[in-house]
């Protein structure tokens, strides 16, 4: 199963796009990333996920490279409430998520 | 849509009682659910992958005497923590998913603290 390996703390001001990146260098052809995250003492939320194609939602948009190798989350406008610790997740062969250490993002008034 | 329902969200015992967590989900089938356990200010770690009417397949590690799960239908799943210990004090969360490639969704989790 892929591993992920993303920064472990960002900051961001308020109102200005945050970037997180991630590494998923063994990704293989058919396996999706998957990005949630998960404010203090709540269950993980689902944010978005893509195959290879770049993917955008109400919440977010994620670039996916061409080598597929690495991603971006980009929150356009940053507020408090999206800090947050964020996890980038390669599913497993059985449908299975393993969580890295994760980004924990710091928005800045 | 996708909503998971965790319940209870807290829960304290004494050591040597079991305790039974539900896990709904509430608007979907969902065909697999997922249990995993968060130690304070660290990751989640995945427990055990169940199946509707299969048994669970567990993490290595994990034991699975001593956390029993049931999946019997395609809308709950219950873990049972037998014979609590203080150790196994721990923020305990589930997810379900309705089929491949659809994303996890996840409940809020219960506390569980073992005195």
């Amino acid at each position: 199963d892929a591993k992920t390996t993303q920064p472990t703390s960002m900051d961001c001001a308020e109102g200005r796009a945050a970037n997180l990146p991630c590494n998923h260098s063994t990704i293989s052809g058919n396996e999706y990333v998957y990005w949630y995250r998960q404010i203090h003492s709540q269950g993980p939320q689902y944010i978005i996920h893509g195959l290879k194609n770049n993917e955008t939602n109400e919440m977010a948009s994620l670039i996916i490279t061409e080598d597929r190798k690495s991603s971006t989350l980009i929150l356009p406008h940053a507020t408090l409430r999206d800090t947050a610790v964020y996890y980038c997740i390669v599913r497993g062969t059985g449908n299975q998520f393993y969580f890295g250490t994760g980004t924990s993002l710091t928005v800045i008034p | 849509g996708a909503v998971v329902s965790q319940h209870p969200s807290w829960v304290i015992c004494k050591s040597g009682t079991s305790v039974k967590i539900e896990c709904r989900s509430l608007d979907f089938q969902a065909t697999t659910m997922f249990w995993y356990r968060q130690f304070p200010k660290q990751s989640l770690m995945l427990m055990a992958t169940s199946n509707e009417g299969s048994k669970a397949t567990y993490e290595q590690g994990v034991e699975k005497d001593k956390f029993l799960i049931n999946h019997a239908s395609l809308t709950l799943s219950t873990l049972t923590v037998t014979s609590a210990h203080p150790e196994d004090s721990s923020f305990y969360i589930c997810s379900a998913a309705n089929r491949v490639y659809q994303p996890q969704h996840f409940g809020d989790g219960t506390r569980l603290s073992i005195l």
